[in-house]
C-alpha cells in the first residue's frame, strides 16, 4: 500500500501548456516536499509545505497543501522544456528530516 | 545549498565482486545519512539509515548482510553491495541530514551496473 499516491505517473505536453501533479493521502502529514530530479542525478529540493491550505509559488510553479494536510498539489504554469524531469512528492518520516517516504513519482516531458 | 558527494557516479562490476559507494558530506557534519535504490522510471525506495558510530537501520526486505553500510566518521558513509548480483543493478542515491540546515541533502547517485 502506498502512503503517498502521486499521479499521473507520466505526462506528455507541449511547450505552453499548463499541468498538475496530485500528490493524494489518507494519512495526515506535518509537511510534504516536493523534489525534482533529472536523469542519472540526486532530487533537489523544491519546496516544503507546512500549513494546512498553504500556498507556495516558485516562479512558475505553485505548490499547494490540502486544508487537511493529506494532499498535495503541483501546477506548473506555461510549461518549458527545461522543466523535464521527474516529480516527486515526500513525507519524512519521525524525528528525522531525512528519512523520507517517496510517492511514485511523476515523469514529466515537455515537447519544443 | 549544502554539498553531499557521491563516488563512484557510475561503476561497472562482475557478478560476484563486491562494490563500495561513498557519501560525504562537503560542508556539514551528518550523523545521519540515508541511503535509497531507485530502479528505472520508478521512484526512489529507502533501503536503509546510516548512523554515525553505530549500526545502521534496515528497511523491511533489505538484506544486511549483503548491503553493508558504515558510518565511520560524521562526513562519510560507505554502501558496499556485497556478492553483486544482475539484479542489483540499480542507481543508488545517498542523502545526508543537516540538522542546522532542517533539511537532508541529496548526493548525484551512483549508477550500479553488475554484468
Amino acid at each position: 500500500t502506498q502512503l503517498l499516491e502521486q499521479s499521473p505517473q507520466f505526462l506528455s505536453i507541449q511547450e505552453g501548456e499548463n499541468l498538475t501533479v496530485y500528490c493524494n493521502s489518507s494519512s495526515v502529514f506535518s509537511s510534504l516536499q516536493w523534489y525534482r530530479q533529472e536523469p542519472g542525478e540526486g532530487p533537489v529540493l523544491l519546496v516544503t509545505v507546512v500549513t494546512g491550505g498553504e500556498v507556495k509559488k516558485l516562479k512558475r510553479l505553485t505548490f499547494q497543501f490540502g486544508d487537511a494536510r493529506k494532499d498535495s498539489s503541483l501546477h506548473i504554469t506555461a510549461a518549458q522544456p527545461g522543466d523535464t524531469g521527474l516529480y516527486l512528492c515526500a513525507f519524512a518520516g519521525g524525528t528525522s528530516y531525512g528519512k523520507l517516504t517517496f510517492g511514485q513519482g511523476t515523469i514529466l516531458t515537455v515537447h519544443p | 545549498g549544502a554539498v553531499v558527494s557521491q563516488h563512484p557516479s557510475w561503476v561497472i562490476c562482475k557478478s560476484g565482486t563486491s562494490v563500495k559507494i561513498e557519501c560525504r558530506s562537503l560542508d556539514f557534519q551528518a550523523t545521519t545519512m540515508f541511503w535509497y535504490r531507485q530502479f528505472p522510471k520508478q521512484s526512489l525506495m529507502l533501503m536503509a539509515t546510516s548512523n554515525e558510530g553505530s549500526k545502521a537501520t534496515y528497511e523491511q526486505g533489505v538484506e544486511k548482510d549483503k548491503f553493508l553500510i558504515n558510518h565511520a566518521s560524521l562526513t562519510l558513509s560507505t554502501l558496499t553491495v556485497t556478492s553483486a548480483h544482475p539484479e542489483d543493478s540499480s542507481f543508488y542515491i545517498c542523502s545526508a541530514e543537516d540538522v542546522l540546515a532542517f533539511e537532508a541533502f541529496f548526493g548525484q547517485g551512483t549508477r550500479l551496473t553488475v554484468v
